[in-house]
């Protein structure tokens, strides 16, 4: 069975950082990773999907790195800024239409 | 474009009694899942339809169900609700079925069972 996990699960920083939120998967067989932005009470936005051949998505100020054989997805965001405060949630898809396996998110709070 | 409308927003129900919530997809997607989202668990996957028939379904009871209509709105259905059924509850929709489309969610229903 597919885990998800993700670390740290909340995090604060000051305005302008970069930082780096992980997320691990336990059966490396997946079809893509997929991370989310959800503000509270909100439902989820789709920052970036990777696919299973690909090792890296960028937009914007942020950047979703893949390492299928380890199991491990990194999100990037550059000069953090307050209204990038809200929960982020990596989900794994392990083949084509399969359902998604979501992480329990790391909730992000950037300090002006 | 409009997004992905889901209805109503918020709905307080009592144990025994059974809710329909409604989903409505951006124009274009043929699918539509959906995903109970609560603190302990987190977001757990429901069910999947594409072309009015169901394609996936998670590890709830039978008194969670759903269907999708010719025009790719989806309801999903909870009878006998009890209190543990409190959740927000959100559709996503894509394109198609699989095939690396990104999922589009709503802004979910938020369900509260006393």
């Amino acid at each position: 069975k597919q885990e998800v996990t993700q670390i740290p699960a909340a995090l604060s920083v000051p305005e302008g950082e970069n930082l780096v939120l992980n997320c691990s998967f336990t059966d490396s067989a997946i079809y893509n990773l997929q991370w989310f932005r959800q503000d509270p009470g909100k439902g989820l936005t789709s920052l970036l999907l990777i696919q299973s051949s690909q090792r890296e998505q960028t937009s914007g100020r942020l950047n979703a790195s893949l390492d299928k054989s380890s199991g491990r997805s990194t999100l990037y965001i550059a000069a953090s800024q307050p209204g990038d405060s809200a929960t982020y949630l990596c989900a794994v898809e392990e083949t084509s239409g399969s359902r998604l396996t979501f992480g329990e998110g790391t909730q992000l709070t950037v300090n002006p | 474009k409009a997004g992905v409308t889901q209805t109503p927003r918020y709905l307080i129900k009592t144990r025994g009694q059974q809710v329909t919530l409604s989903c409505s997809p951006i124009s274009g997607h043929r699918s539509v899942s959906w995903y109970q989202q609560t603190p302990g668990q987190g977001l757990q996957f429901l069910f999947e339809y594409f072309s009015e028939t169901q394609r996936n379904k998670g590890n709830f009871p039978g008194r969670f169900s759903g269907r999708q209509f010719s025009n790719s709105r989806s309801e999903m259905n909870v009878s006998t609700l009890e209190l543990g059924d409190s959740a927000l509850y959100l559709c996503a929709s894509s394109v198609g079925h699989g095939g690396n489309s990104p999922l589009h969610f709503g802004n979910g229903t938020r369900l509260t069972v006393t």
